[in-house]
């Protein structure tokens, strides 16, 4: 397995702009986590689906962001509209079942400028 | 309020010399206690999970002790590209499958 994959890997956009992140999950795994990387608060889960549901969305910053699973090998975030504030490293991580070790993504790196 | 703490934030090390990294815990319950590997530019790598006081892992140079407040990774001899980010997380009861991350430990190794 190729792992998750997320793209894109880097994402410049100017303010106002929508911006959609993609992951791909492991195969087989049936845990999806959104992930958020600041120096200033580090590694915050947004929010984790079980069988392509949401779970818990406590940590999505505001309505600004929602993130859909429409089947159980993908799923995309989407910011409408950004803000300077929301430049930051995105993860995704997927895990086979509940208490399991997740799996990261690479990333994608987004500045809004 | 459940909360990870990762000390120290930074720490140098000549190669071979061995050293411990921390992190202390205050959560309802523990469900279990990871240790990821992050590089610059990449995503966390796994690399431990504790579910009990008294548990110990091993890989390489690499040791992961818990007890019922804090865990260790403790780090033999290490070499050069043992340099990284060495993240904590902690599930919890009542938590689901959420990872609460502490902040990190960057470790540098010199020759």
């Amino acid at each position: 397995d190729a792992g998750v994959i997320q793209s894109p890997r880097h994402e410049v956009t100017e303010m106002g702009q929508e911006v959609t992140l993609r992951c791909k999950p492991i195969s087989g795994h049936d845990y999806l986590f959104w992930y958020r990387q600041t120096m200033m608060r580090g590694l915050e889960l947004l929010i984790y689906f079980n069988n392509n549901v949401p779970i818990d969305d406590s940590g999505m910053p505001e309505d600004r962001f929602s993130a859909k699973m429409p089947n159980a090998s993908f799923s995309t975030l989407k910011i409408q509209p950004s803000e300077p504030r929301d430049s930051a490293v995105y993860f995704c991580a997927s895990s086979f079942y509940r208490g399991h070790e997740a799996f990261f993504g690479q990333g994608t790196r987004l500045t809004v400028v | 309020e459940d909360q990870v703490t990762q000390s120290p934030e930074a720490l140098r090390l000549q190669e071979g010399e061995s050293s411990s990294l921390n992190c202390s815990y205050t959560v309802s319950g523990l469900r279990g206690l990871f240790w990821y590997r992050q590089d610059p530019g990449k995503g966390p790598e796994f690399l431990f999970t504790l579910y009990s006081a008294g548990e110990e892992k091993e890989k390489e140079r690499l040791k992961a002790t818990l007890t019922k407040k804090e865990s260790f990774l403790h780090i033999t001899a290490p070499k050069p590209e043992d340099s990284a980010t060495y993240l904590c997380a902690v599930q919890f009861t009542g938590g689901g499958n959420k990872l609460t991350f502490g902040t990190g430990t960057q470790l540098k190794v010199e020759l």
